[in-house]
């Protein structure tokens, strides 16, 4: 089935510092790719998503592109903030029987120390 | 325009004790899936609601069911609870014509 891969952390980083999130997936067909966010105690934000190759999906300064020829959906981000402690999860849907269900990496926790 | 909402936000039961989440997706929405967010082991698909009828189910026993009802909102069921059962149960809507699945804040359960 399809699965996604995603760096686990935890990763602590300096206010201002870069961020790359690596996450590589396998599916059949062409899913749609994903970054949702997790602040403590809340639910799932959508961040970004891509919905084809080559798309780049970006959104608070936050950027990720689908790379079809590697399979990956890396998020990025030139200058962390505090603000963005949380959980990131790299998902894509499943197109399996017409249902888009989600199918999600295991997270990563970051925190960005002032 | 109003969110997905869900409730309660927490629950304590006890080891063999059924319960019943609940889910109201966004206006306009008719699909609903719930997801379960247990330690360690990640989020896990658990069942794709459309149109009032159960579509897909996740890899979970038949003691979580659930149901959508006309207006489109949703209850999750968990019998005969289990200690493992413990986690953050999301439900998500989706937008059909966007393909984005918009999450509720979620309902702690915890099984004691």
């Amino acid at each position: 089935g399809d699965s996604v891969t995603q760096m686990e952390g935890p990763v602590t980083l300096s206010e201002e510092a870069f961020l790359t999130i690596n996450c590589t997936y396998t599916a059949t067909g062409y899913p749609s790719l994903f970054w949702y966010v997790q602040y403590p105690g809340e639910g799932l934000q959508l961040l970004l998503k891509a919905t084809k190759a080559d798309d780049k999906g970006s959104n608070k300064g936050f950027e990720a592109t689908y790379r079809k020829e590697t399979t990956s959906f890396h998020l990025e981000k030139g200058s962390v903030q505090v603000s963005d402690s949380a959980v990131y999860f790299c998902a894509l849907s499943d197109q399996l029987g017409g249902s888009e269900k989600l199918v999600f990496g295991k997270g990563m926790k970051l925190t960005v120390n002032p | 325009e109003a969110g997905v909402t869900q409730s309660p936000t927490h629950l304590i039961k006890t080891r063999g004790q059924q319960v019943t989440l609940r889910c109201s997706p966004i206006s306009g929405h008719t699909s609903v899936y719930w997801y379960q967010q247990a330690l360690g082991l990640g989020l896990q698909f658990l069942l794709w609601y459309d149109e009032g009828e159960e579509r897909n189910r996740g890899n979970f026993p038949p003691r979580f069911s659930g149901r959508q009802f006309p207006n489109y909102s949703s209850e999750l069921n968990v019998n005969a609870l289990e200690l493992e059962d413990s986690a953050l149960y999301l439900c998500a809507s989706r937008n059909r014509d966007k393909n984005i699945q918009y999450f509720g804040a979620g309902t702690r359960l915890s099984v004691l």
